[in-house]
């Protein structure tokens, strides 16, 4: 298995809803990453996970919460979002968090806030 | 703050022809980079790397130019194919873990 999936593909929800975000991957990868994108912009980097453990949180506002259950599992819940998160949330994974490899995308999810 | 950047926002090429995508970037401390497609309701997919030790790449039908000296990095896409519109995006690995991606540029395939 050498792909990293994302569930759900899209999501509409209200600023007062609680939701989450799955992505998981099977290749035995230990550093997973959050991104954030809006449209014709690139990918912005949110939060990292090493070996389970947060290494990076790019001063995400605290309405985003990761969670990583284990090294195949990321979660990204959401409470009290604004119309302005709107946006594509990409999950990615590489092998560590080394510099040098390789990141894994998955599709992403397809959030809209109302 | 550092920041990597794109000259090109869109790009149209004849079928078969070759491309070039440039990149420049402004942290002169960043020792890796990275070239990612994007196809339209996809994630970035990676195409080929380079680290600062080297100036030139080659993959399979991809070339990436690295002149550290005006800090420019380049994609060349050889006999450019209608399976080669997407977005690319340059990007830098300019410390632990994190990666900074450019601005994109819109590659089309013009048959």
């Amino acid at each position: 298995d050498t792909e990293v999936t994302q569930t759900p593909k899209h999501l509409v929800m209200g600023m007062t809803n609680k939701k989450s975000l799955k992505c998981e991957q099977h290749m035995g990868h230990r550093a997973m990453y959050w991104y954030k994108q809006k449209a014709k912009k690139p990918p912005e980097l949110m939060f990292v996970y090493s070996y389970e453990k947060l290494s990076i949180n790019e001063s995400v506002p605290s309405r985003f919460s990761p969670e990583c259950p284990n090294s195949s599992l990321l979660n990204l819940h959401l409470h009290a979002l604004q119309p302005e998160d709107s946006a594509l949330y990409l999950c990615a994974s590489a092998l560590s968090g080394g510099p040098y490899n390789e990141q894994f995308f998955g599709p992403g999810t397809r959030l809209t806030v109302l | 703050g550092e920041s990597v950047g794109l000259h090109l926002p869109t790009l149209s090429v004849q079928e078969g022809d070759n491309s070039i995508i440039n990149c420049a970037y402004s942290n002169s401390a960043s020792d890796y980079f990275i070239w990612y497609k994007q196809e339209s309701g996809k994630g970035p997919q990676f195409i080929i790397d380079i680290r600062s030790n080297m100036d030139k790449r080659q993959g399979q039908r991809v070339t990436v130019l690295l002149n550290k000296t005006v800090k420019h990095l380049s994609l060349q896409i050889a006999a450019t194919q209608p399976g080669d519109s997407a977005v690319y995006f340059c990007a830098e690995n300019g410390g632990y873990q994190k990666v900074t991606f450019g601005t994109g540029t819109k590659l089309q395939v013009i048959p």
